[in-house]
């Protein structure tokens, strides 16, 4: 089954510089990676997703790039404030019928010093 | 708030006991998803429904779990001689799979055995 490695597991990063999470994925079937946010006692939220036959993805702070050769993709956090203060989740998924279940790295806890 | 609904919020038990949650995904959605998720830990799937077929399980879903999707709308989940290594938040997702759309999570069941 599909592993998915997340890193690092904290982060804290001063307010309006960048971050940068990566992950890396087992199973070259994978062709879906979606990025969750979760805040403290709050539900996950997708934030930005990326499909294997695209590279790069942006949504004005928030970038993800994926790299098939070498199965891994990245989020990238530009001008950081501190509302981005949470706990972030990548994921990977074949997203075939039948095979649609996510699965997720262990987390990245970012954390914007003002 | 018209998304995905779970209740309970949070539920304590004593050991032994049987719990069940209810879930209800966002009302066109016909694929839901259970997931579980420990401290620390990013959400591990448990089992998915395509309208009423539940297509796949995972093996951490031992013989005391099982889910149902009676209509294809709401969904339960039900623990049997709950133990204390069940403590963890249900997360119920959906998702509308003609429209290749996200996974919609709920806010979770936090469960304690105490």
């Amino acid at each position: 089954g599909e592993n998915v490695e997340q890193h690092p597991s904290t982060l804290s990063v001063q307010e309006g510089d960048s971050a940068v999470i990566k992950c890396t994925y087992s199973d070259s079937a994978s062709n879906y990676f979606p990025w969750y946010k979760q805040e403290l006692g709050k539900r996950p939220q997708l934030i930005i997703d990326i499909r294997s036959n695209v590279g790069e993805k942006k949504d004005q702070r928030i970038a993800v790039t994926l790299n098939k050769t070498a199965k891994h993709f990245s989020l990238h956090i530009t001008e950081t404030q501190p509302e981005d203060s949470a706990v972030y989740f990548c994921a990977a998924t074949p997203r075939d019928f039948g095979n649609e279940k996510l699965t997720f790295g262990t987390g990245t806890r970012l954390t914007i010093i003002p | 708030d018209t998304g995905v609904s779970q209740n309970p919020r949070h539920k304590i038990t004593k050991r032994g006991q049987n719990v069940t949650f209810r879930c209800d995904p966002i009302s066109e959605h016909n694929r839901l998803y259970w997931y579980r998720q420990t401290l620390g830990q990013g959400p591990e799937f448990l089992t998915y429904f395509q309208n009423e077929a539940q297509l796949e399980k995972s093996r951490l879903l031992s013989d005391r779990f099982s889910a149902e999707r009676p209509k294809g709308s709401f969904s339960t989940l039900e623990i049997q001689r709950t133990e204390q290594g069940d403590s963890a938040m249900y997360l119920c997702a959906s998702s509308q799979r003609i429209m290749n759309t996200e996974a919609f999570f709920g806010q979770g069941t936090r469960l304690t055995v105490v």
